[in-house]
């Protein structure tokens, strides 16, 4: 099974901050990475999927990068509604795995 | 609008079965592939099982390997997941999802005795 880990596993940051989410794969799977976010008591949305592409109505500040086994999620200047927890996801093979997911509070 | 409506969650003993399923409109349900992803509570995604588009490929997780069963109905535009021989691990919400894109509200399943 393909593992992965992210960094780190939270973090606090103000409003305008630069964020940015390490997601590593034990091995290669291409491009085939997603990013989600999720709220407490919501289900996950996807924000980014093959690696950088954003998904529909996805804020622009939000990027994603990498390939092979290392990823980044970046959100240029956080917003209030972004305090929230971030999961990677491959999607390559089965099993799917996702990552243990990066929390973003409030400093 | 899409919208994914899961159903059939609730409180079950160990060793009992549920039948989850997930109703789907907004999307042509027909065109993608469906996933169950589940969430212990406190804990983070752990993905279930996933079915292609006319059923012809079926995955599942180790954990979940011979006692649970995805099914589809393109007609009904509806994903079902059978689970037996439920165990008190197997405790979570468990989210319908279309593809990566779209995701179910998620129903609570308790196992308990």
């Amino acid at each position: 099974d393909i593992q992965m880990t992210q960094s780190p596993s939270s973090l606090s940051a103000s409003v305008g901050d630069r964020v940015t989410i390490t997601c590593r794969a034990s091995q290669s799977i291409s491009s085939f990475l997603n990013w989600y976010q999720q709220k407490p008591g919501r289900a996950p949305t996807l924000l980014i999927y093959t690696a950088s592409t954003l998904f529909d109505g996805v804020p622009s500040r939000f990027s994603g990068s990498g390939s092979g086994t290392d990823f980044t999620l970046t959100i240029s200047s956080l917003q209030p509604e972004d305090f929230a927890t971030y999961y990677c996801q491959q999607s390559y093979i089965t099993p799917i795995t996702f990552g243990p997911g990066t929390t973003v509070d409030v400093k | 609008e899409v919208q994914l409506v899961e159903s059939g969650g609730g409180l079950v003993k160990p060793g009992g079965s549920l039948r989850l399923s997930c109703v789907v409109s907004g999307f042509t349900f027909s065109n993608y592939s469906m996933n169950w992803v589940r969430q212990a509570p406190g804990k983070g995604l752990e993905w279930v099982s996933s079915i292609s588009r006319s059923s012809i490929y079926i995955f599942y997780a180790d954990s979940v390997q011979g006692r649970f069963t995805v099914s589809r109905d393109n007609a009904k535009n509806s994903l079902y997941l059978q689970m037996n021989s439920l165990r008190a691990e197997d405790t979570a919400v468990y989210f319908c999802a279309g593809g990566s894109e779209y995701w179910g509200q998620g129903a609570l399943v308790t196992v308990s005795s």
